[in-house]
């Protein structure tokens, strides 16, 4: 059975400090990776997805695969009260898959 | 543009019941999915359809049957409501590069 974990946090950073978030993966046939964000009582929400070993940016978000090690993650630069959310780590696990298994989610608290 | 769309918000039953949850995209997407979502248990697949015309059974389907009516949408129908259907319930419909986008949920409460 594929398997997606998460620290569950909470995970309290202070304002303007990198929060980091954690991923880690079973299937090692999975391709493509994404990170959601959830604010509470909302629907999740694409932060970034991320296909090859490295690191994507996208304004204060990076996203970083290490397949080898099954492992990706999130960081989020100069953290603001907003981002304050459960961030959803979400795995496909490549062509012809449709499906997505998500973690359950690790939440952040961003303390002003 | 109005992306996913889910109808209705909120829904309270009393145990027996049967309703239909609607969800409808825009997007012009081929594949479109219903989760259920629980404190502690994160996101699980009900059902999805990969294309128009096909229907398959995700991780927790018992108890639902779903209808994909046409390209645009996707319906999930309880027909005899249990407490423990008691969830918040999402529509997601997916593009080319795999990305979900997901509507706005449906709050369900069986007594």
């Amino acid at each position: 059975q594929k398997e997606v974990e998460q620290n569950s946090g909470p995970l309290s950073v202070p304002e303007g400090a990198i929060a980091s978030l954690n991923c880690t993966y079973s299937d090692r046939g999975s391709q493509s990776f994404f990170w959601y964000r959830q604010y509470s009582g909302k629907s999740p929400e694409l932060i970034m997805f991320i296909y090859s070993n490295g690191d994507k940016e996208d304004g204060r978000f990076t996203a970083q695969l290490n397949k080898a090690s099954q492992y990706v993650s999130l960081l989020i630069r100069d953290s603001q009260p907003s981002d304050s959310a459960t961030y959803l780590c979400a795995v496909n696990s490549g062509a012809g898959s449709y499906q997505l298994t998500f973690g359950k989610g690790t939440k952040l608290s961003v303390i002003p | 543009n109005a992306g996913v769309t889910q109808t209705p918000k909120f829904q309270v039953l009393k145990t027996g019941q049967s309703m239909t949850l609607q969800c409808a995209q825009d997007m012009n997407h081929n594949s479109m999915y219903w989760y259920r979502q629980d404190p502690g248990m994160g996101l699980r697949l009900i059902y999805y359809s990969a294309s128009e015309g096909t229907t398959d059974k995700g991780e927790v389907p018992n108890g639902y049957n779903v209808s994909r009516l046409n390209k645009r949408e996707f319906s999930l129908r309880l027909e005899s409501a249990a407490p423990s259907q008691t969830s918040v319930y999402f529509c997601a419909s997916k593009d080319s590069t795999d990305t979900q986008y997901f509507g706005p949920g449906t709050r369900l409460t069986v007594l």
